[in-house]
C-alpha cells in the first residue's frame, strides 16, 4: 500500500533564504509525482509535475526532483518570499487505477 | 479560462438534513474526482468517475453518493451529515495521458454542520 510523508510537517524561514521540502513515497511504481500548493481555506493549485521518466521539472523558483529509485522528491524554492506561505503538498499516481495519494504537507511560514 | 467551479464555497447544514455540493468543469477532462479534506490532514479520496464510469473508495461511508449527468458537471451528495463530515470538500479534474495524469482542483466547499 503506498504511503507518502512529508517532512518536516511546519518550517518557518527568513525572507530570501533558500529552502528544500521533502516528500517520500514507499512504492516506486509510480507512474508521477505532482506538487501543489494550498493556501488556507482554499483549493489545490498544481506546481509541478514530474513524470517518472523524469529527474526534475522547473518552474520559475521552483524545482522538484525525482529519485524514484529511492522514494523521494524535493521541492526547491530559490529566494523565498512571504507570498509563499503556504501548505505544500506532494502526492503520487501509481498502479492503483486513478487514485492519487497524498502527503499531508508542509505549512511554510516565510517571514519578511 | 479553463478551470474546475465549485459552488457554494461554504456550506450550512444541520445535522442530519440532506446537502448537495457541486463541481462543474470547462477543461472538458475525462476523469472527476471528490476529496475531503479535514484541517491539516491530506485529501482524503472520496470516489472517482471515468466518463459515467463510477468507482468509489472502499472506506466511503454510504452516506456520501455522487453523480455524473455529463461531462461538465458532478454532485456530492451527502445523505444524512454528521458532526464528522465537516470538512472542505474538494472537487479535481484530470484526462490522464501517456504516462501522467495531472489533476487540476477547484477552489473547494467548506462544510460546516451544527
Amino acid at each position: 500500500k503506498q504511503e507518502v510523508t512529508q517532512i518536516p510537517a511546519a518550517l518557518s524561514v527568513p525572507e530570501g533564504e533558500n529552502l528544500v521540502l521533502n516528500c517520500s513515497f514507499t512504492d516506486s511504481a509510480i507512474y508521477n509525482l505532482q506538487w501543489f500548493r494550498q493556501d488556507p481555506g482554499k483549493g489545490l493549485t498544481s506546481l509541478l509535475l514530474i513524470q517518472s521518466s523524469q529527474r526534475e521539472q522547473t518552474s520559475g523558483r521552483l524545482n522538484a526532483s525525482l529519485d524514484k529509485s529511492s522514494g523521494r522528491s524535493t521541492l526547491y524554492i530559490a529566494a523565498s518570499q512571504p507570498g509563499d506561505s503556504a501548505t505544500y503538498l506532494c502526492a503520487v499516481w501509481g498502479t492503483g487505477g486513478f487514485k492519487t495519494i497524498f502527503g499531508a504537507g508542509t505549512r511554510l511560514f516565510v517571514k519578511a | 479560462d479553463a478551470m474546475v467551479i465549485q459552488n457554494p464555497r461554504y456550506q450550512v447544514t444541520q445535522f442530519g438534513k440532506p446537502v448537495t455540493l457541486s463541481c462543474s468543469q470547462t477543461l472538458n477532462h475525462n476523469v472527476m474526482y471528490w476529496y475531503q479534506q479535514k484541517s491539516s490532514q491530506a485529501p482524503k479520496l472520496l470516489f472517482h468517475y471515468y466518463d459515467k464510469d463510477f468507482n468509489n473508495e472502499a472506506d466511503t461511508p454510504d452516506n456520501f453518493q455522487s453523480r455524473r449527468p455529463n461531462t461538465s458537471f458532478c454532485f456530492l451528495d451527502i445523505r444524512s451529515p454528521g458532526l464528522g463530515d465537516a470538512a472542505m470538500y474538494l472537487c479535481a479534474t484530470s484526462s490522464p495521458g501517456d504516462g501522467f495524469n495531472e489533476q487540476f482542483f477547484g477552489p473547494g466547499t467548506r462544510l460546516t454542520v451544527l
